[in-house]
């Protein structure tokens, strides 16, 4: 149980363009999702975080014109990552926490994905 | 806030041996701890739990300790094996309502054969 999905798991794409990324609770319902980053060899960096049916709340630093957010149901956030540049070229993994799992405080993981923008 | 390093300490262990990972949190009013294993070009797994009224929880091979005086969480890993060669991360948060959690700097653990 507690089945994170991401896709794609791998995108390049050209600088300027967007990219949409999908995460997908396959057996629970994800009441909360949480976008992470992560560069080599280091710690996940939060993005933001986003409840069903609301707007994200997005951390510190973090730009949400450039990261749009969508957690329109209960098992399903997109992230687009709008006009890409190389800088973004990142691992992007997603979490969900939520009823029907093992512990509702407990965050699972999608297997990521990874972005490169040339 | 988060915990970024720069580079990864890491642990080399002989296989069959135990493995400890050590890991300092930084929010006293923190009550609920995970760990996770990532491995290379994947998601982080949960691995084990515990929240701040335990002192010890085990899982099949895997102990977590936590040590709220000085706030300080470790994970064992019993006879340990090359598939347990990964990165491992700590996590601290708050428990109930949509509290963020709040990932240490990872610890890499490679496994000798």
């Amino acid at each position: 149980g507690a089945v994170v999905s991401q896709h794609p798991s791998r995108v390049i794409c050209k600088s300027g363009t967007s990219v949409k990324i999908e995460c997908r609770s396959l057996d629970f319902q994800a009441t909360t999702m949480f976008w992470y980053r992560q560069f080599p060899k280091q710690s996940l960096m939060l993005m933001a975080t986003s409840n069903e049916g609301s707007k994200a709340t997005y951390e510190q630093g973090v730009e949400k014109d450039k990261f749009l957010i969508n957690h329109a149901s209960l098992t399903l956030s997109t992230l687009t990552v709008t006009s890409a540049h190389p800088e973004d070229s990142s691992f992007y993994i997603c979490s969900a926490r939520g009823a029907g799992t093992k512990n509702t405080d407990t965050q699972y993981f999608g297997p990521g994905t990874r972005l490169t923008v040339l | 806030g988060e915990s970024v390093g720069l580079h990864l300490p890491t642990l080399s262990v002989q296989e069959g041996d135990n493995s400890i990972i050590n890991c300092a949190y930084s929010n006293s009013a923190s009550d609920y701890f995970i760990w996770y294993k990532q491995e290379s070009g994947k998601g982080p797994q949960f691995i084990i739990d515990i929240r701040s009224n335990m002192d010890k929880r085990q899982g099949q091979r895997v102990t977590v300790l936590l040590n709220k005086t000085v706030k300080h969480l470790s994970l064992q890993i019993a006879a340990t094996q090359p598939g347990d060669s990964a990165v491992y991360f700590c996590a601290e948060s708050i428990s109930g309502g949509y509290q963020k959690v709040t990932f240490g700097t990872g610890t890499k653990l490679q496994v000798i054969p």
